[in-house]
């Protein structure tokens, strides 16, 4: 049971680059997030979506696009990369039951130069 | 969400009991405790939730005051694998995707 994969797991651009952090789940949860963490903080929530065809912002959405493409897999979207995005981000799945918690991916290493 | 409060950090020695203290003074009667750990830089990992009675599972136990305004993660035999840092979240549950704000945490360092 694969649970939630992340790719790709290491990734380095250059300011102003595009690209899409890909996160699919197995478990056939509802609700899908994106988080971010940066150097000996905790977690900031980007995106969430909690059902296929719907997602809301979180704390930190500005620079970011989110795509829920089915119920397994919601994307996260780098139009313009700064280095201020450089961070590890993590996406995460729970099912929609009030106490449901969240299983987390392994994380997706990025570094903007 | 109400807001919680930890220590930045704590040590432990292995094989003894593991008492990490979170203050979240502003709880509403709706606002779950969830407790959740990152080991290394691993994604987190739930641990346990409570709402008003004490918890216990596999891996640990919750004791939430009367009062409710804090509460208190209970690892009984601490092993070096549960160095990690500890997160203390208060969330109604349910509410808009089950999202979760993280704070600090506490940084626990389990000494052999």
């Amino acid at each position: 049971n694969a649970g939630v994969t992340q790719t790709p797991k290491f990734q380095v651009l250059k300011t102003g680059q595009s690209m899409t952090l890909q996160c699919a789940q197995d478990m056939n949860h509802n609700s899908m997030y994106w988080y971010r963490q940066d150097p000996g903080m905790g977690l900031r929530l980007i995106y969430y979506s909690a059902s296929e065809g719907t997602t809301d912002k979180g704390e930190v959405p500005n620079g970011y696009n989110v795509s829920r493409l089915n119920k397994r897999e919601f994307s996260l979207r780098l139009e313009s990369a700064a280095p201020s995005q450089t961070s590890v981000y993590f996406c995460a799945s729970s099912e929609n039951v009030p106490t449901g918690e969240l299983f987390f991916g392994e994380g997706s290493r990025l570094t903007v130069l | 969400d109400a807001k919680t409060t930890q220590p930045p950090s704590m040590d432990c020695a292995e094989g003894r009991a593991a008492n990490l203290p979170c203050n979240h003074s502003t709880i509403s009667g709706n606002e779950y405790v969830y407790w959740y750990r990152q080991i290394h830089s691993q994604g987190p990992q739930y641990i346990i939730h409570g709402l008003k009675n004490n918890e216990t599972n596999e891996m640990a136990s919750l004791i939430i005051t009367e009062d409710r305004k804090s509460s208190t993660l209970i690892l009984p035999h601490a092993t070096l694998r549960d160095t990690a840092v500890y997160y203390c979240i208060v969330r109604v549950a349910g509410a808009a995707g089950n999202k979760l704000t993280f704070g600090g945490g506490t940084r626990v360092l389990v000494k052999p």
